[in-house]
């Protein structure tokens, strides 16, 4: 157990709907980053999110959008879903920096039908 | 911008000999450098990592690396892999600017014979 937690494991949603995914990150890290890993596409950072404020933004669709909450978890909403969404869904934490490195969760699986 | 590149897709290897993983990485900072392991069905583990000082850098499993500045490498190595090694292994970089980001190579896997 990584001390990330991400829920659902699994998902499986149709065309056109949204769904939301969580992470509550390791005790103590303020920092929570989200990846998407595809075949295709590899592992694509989305957004980082610091003590509830966004930092940064990487590839991330304007279908899709994140939030951390006061207590740091954090959810990515993804809608309009198509069926190129389907991928890993990693959500890693850092203590601050990341200069200890990233603790990620064992993801959440997205399978658009 | 920043890029990382493992040019190996796959490297089979019997159990017992050494392998080399290879990571080039393109950067106009200064950054961060990681190993992460990804094993079936599961999250990303850290395998090791360079901030600063020695380029020899030792990790988990009996892992090290070796940073290579002036040809910016960061090649993993292991004197005698396992079976258990199996496994999907990621390079990746922190560039030292704000984004405070991972940047990730498209992976090796290491698929280790009896």
């Amino acid at each position: 157990d990584s001390g990330v937690t991400q829920t659902p494991k699994h998902l499986i949603t149709a065309t056109g709907q949204r769904v939301t995914l969580r992470c509550s990150p390791r005790s103590g890290d303020l920092s929570v980053y989200w990846y998407q890993q595809s075949l295709d596409q590899g592992l694509q950072f989305l957004i980082h999110y610091y003590n509830g404020e966004e930092r940064a933004k990487g590839n991330i669709l304007e279908r899709f959008s994140a939030q951390q909450f006061p207590d740091l978890h954090s959810e990515l909403n993804l809608s309009s879903l198509e069926l190129g969404d389907s991928a890993l869904y990693f959500c890693a934490s850092s203590a601050g920096q990341g200069a200890l490195g990233y603790t990620f969760g064992s993801g959440t699986r997205l399978t658009v039908v | 911008a920043q890029s990382v590149t493992q040019l190996d897709s796959q490297v089979p290897v019997f159990e017992e000999a050494p392998v080399e993983l290879r990571c080039n990485y393109s950067s106009s900072v200064s950054v961060y450098l990681f190993w992460y392991v990804q094993y079936p069905n599961q999250g990303l583990q850290l395998l090791l990592k360079y901030l600063s000082g020695s380029t020899l850098v030792k990790g988990i499993n009996g892992f090290e690396a070796e940073f290579n500045k002036s040809q910016t490498s960061f090649h993993l190595r292991k004197p005698s892999v396992h079976i258990s090694d199996t496994a999907e292994y990621f390079c990746a970089v922190r560039p030292l600017d704000s984004s405070y980001k991972l940047i990730f190579g498209s992976g090796t896997r290491l698929l280790v014979r009896p």
